[in-house]
């Protein structure tokens, strides 16, 4: 596809469970980052690739949050025993590289839904 | 550490009137600057971008932003809103080089009334 793809769109787990969160970057795009949103608080940054490696894992709120990326593409977020303050939609972009210019601003998927019941 | 700040947390605007959003951002070096608006139920779209040349921008949808370094802001604006405008609008500032994050404002909620 021509954009950025995140799977689900929407997931319901119950506390304490684990979920994995997927994100397709455009073709190409050597850069990719993870935003949390929650409600009145932003876009709160997470993670940042720049191919396969992490130079910014600074906003990772808890040990129980991870991030990969493999082949320099797709990227899985994971969060570990979920708790209810991970609710929020989680953002995934990509871009050109991470040297910022003409080429790069940030492409973004419609986000992940996450509801911890 | 890099920031913006939104002091507007939600404008409303009649139809047909003019537009001004705020934003005022922090950052050591020469900044990369964005606003992106997010319609309700959707990703983040890019609206308009600067890094250098004319300090006046033009973007997407008829709005425009101005870079004030002395001022160290990257205001939005838009002449004649339309009530298709009513979404929210992200602030953002980068590095210009290097490889580093992205840092996003809290967002101003835009609401147009008839």
């Amino acid at each position: 596809g021509a954009g950025v793809s995140q799977s689900p769109s929407n997931k319901v787990t119950e506390k304490g469970k684990d979920v994995e969160l997927r994100c397709d970057p455009i073709s190409g795009h050597t850069a990719l980052y993870w935003y949390r949103q929650s409600l009145g608080q932003g876009l709160e940054f997470l993670i940042y690739f720049q191919g396969n490696s992490a130079p910014d894992k600074s906003g990772l709120p808890s040990d129980r949050f991870s991030a990969e990326r493999t082949g320099g593409s797709v990227s899985t977020l994971t969060i570990q025993r979920t708790q209810q303050e991970d609710s929020a939609v989680y953002l995934c972009a990509s871009s050109l590289n991470g040297r910022s210019g003409e080429s790069s601003p940030l492409h973004f998927g419609n986000g992940t839904r996450l509801t911890v019941t | 550490a890099q920031s913006v700040t939104q002091p507007d947390i939600h404008i409303t605007v009649s139809e047909g009137a003019s537009l001004e959003l705020r934003c005022n951002y922090s950052y050591g070096a020469t900044p990369y600057l964005f606003w992106y608006v997010q319609s309700p139920g959707q990703g983040l779209q890019l609206l308009l971008k600067y890094f250098s040349g004319d300090t006046l921008v033009q973007g997407i949808k008829g709005f425009e932003a101005e870079f004030k370094r002395s001022q160290s802001s990257f205001n939005l604006r838009k002449p004649s809103v339309h009530w298709s405008d009513a979404a929210e609008y992200f602030c953002a500032v980068g590095p210009l080089g290097g490889y580093q994050k992205v840092t996003f404002g809290i967002g101003t909620k835009l609401q147009v009334i008839p």
